[in-house]
């Protein structure tokens, strides 16, 4: 039973052009959340989805970030026109049911992370 | 929104110290998350908790919903345990959706 897979691992971009990140959830877990981790900060939610519906995108910059989790396929988080602030650590988590909904159980699992360097 | 402090920032340890890491969040919530990131950048998910305390293996999560505090203790501790302990709680207060976290604690554990 493969865990939270990201990738990619590593990806440099260049000012302007896009990154594409993709995380496959674990098998059978339908809830996805993106966080980002600045340098030499801590992580920030970003997008919580399940399948084909994004339920909580407030942590989300509201231009050149999207993010989606189709019925088929991984969840992917697209940034557009990246500069150099967007360098970071983006991490996928994924979850049975909703974070902290359910009690009593440890129901998170985090990707390795995929790390962007924007140059 | 919730805001979350840990403290100490920065720990360093001699092997078998018994080590304790604190978390006060302002925002009453339904459950608590404490998370380990290694150098390697992963993270796992050590314990998520909403009353009492929770104990795996030496790791032992302790919470106080009144007084909206935690603590995370590892016992006989090694320097396998060295990395960044997180804590964190539901992003709106509520229970649901996201998690903010704290800024973490390095934990250094020397041989």
């Amino acid at each position: 039973n493969a865990g939270v897979m990201q990738n990619p691992r590593h990806l440099v971009r260049r000012r302007g052009q896009e990154a594409r990140l993709r995380c496959s959830p674990v098998k059978g877990h339908s809830h996805v959340y993106w966080y980002r981790q600045l340098p030499e900060e801590g992580l920030k939610f970003m997008v919580y989805l399940q399948k084909e519906n994004i339920i909580d995108e407030s942590g989300m910059p509201k231009e050149r970030f999207s993010a989606e989790f189709p019925k088929e396929g991984p969840s992917i988080l697209r940034i557009q026109q990246v500069v150099r602030g967007d360098s970071a650590a983006y991490f996928c988590a994924s979850s049975p049911m909703r974070s902290g909904h359910r009690s009593g159980a440890n129901v998170l699992t985090f990707g390795a992370g995929s790390r962007l360097t924007v140059l | 929104k919730n805001e979350v402090e840990q403290s100490p920032q920065n720990l360093t340890a001699q092997e078998g110290e018994f080590i304790t890491i604190n978390c006060s969040y302002s925002v009453g919530i339904s459950a608590l998350h404490w998370l380990q990131q290694h150098p390697g950048g992963g993270i796992v998910s050590l314990f998520m908790l909403s009353s009492g305390k929770k104990k795996h293996g030496r790791l032992i999560a302790t919470i106080n919903i009144q007084e909206k505090h935690s603590s995370l203790h590892i016992t006989a501790s090694h320097p396998r345990d060295s990395a960044v302990y997180i804590c964190a709680v539901p992003y709106s207060g509520g229970g649901a959706d996201g998690l903010t976290f704290g800024k973490g604690t390095h934990l250094i554990i020397q041989p």
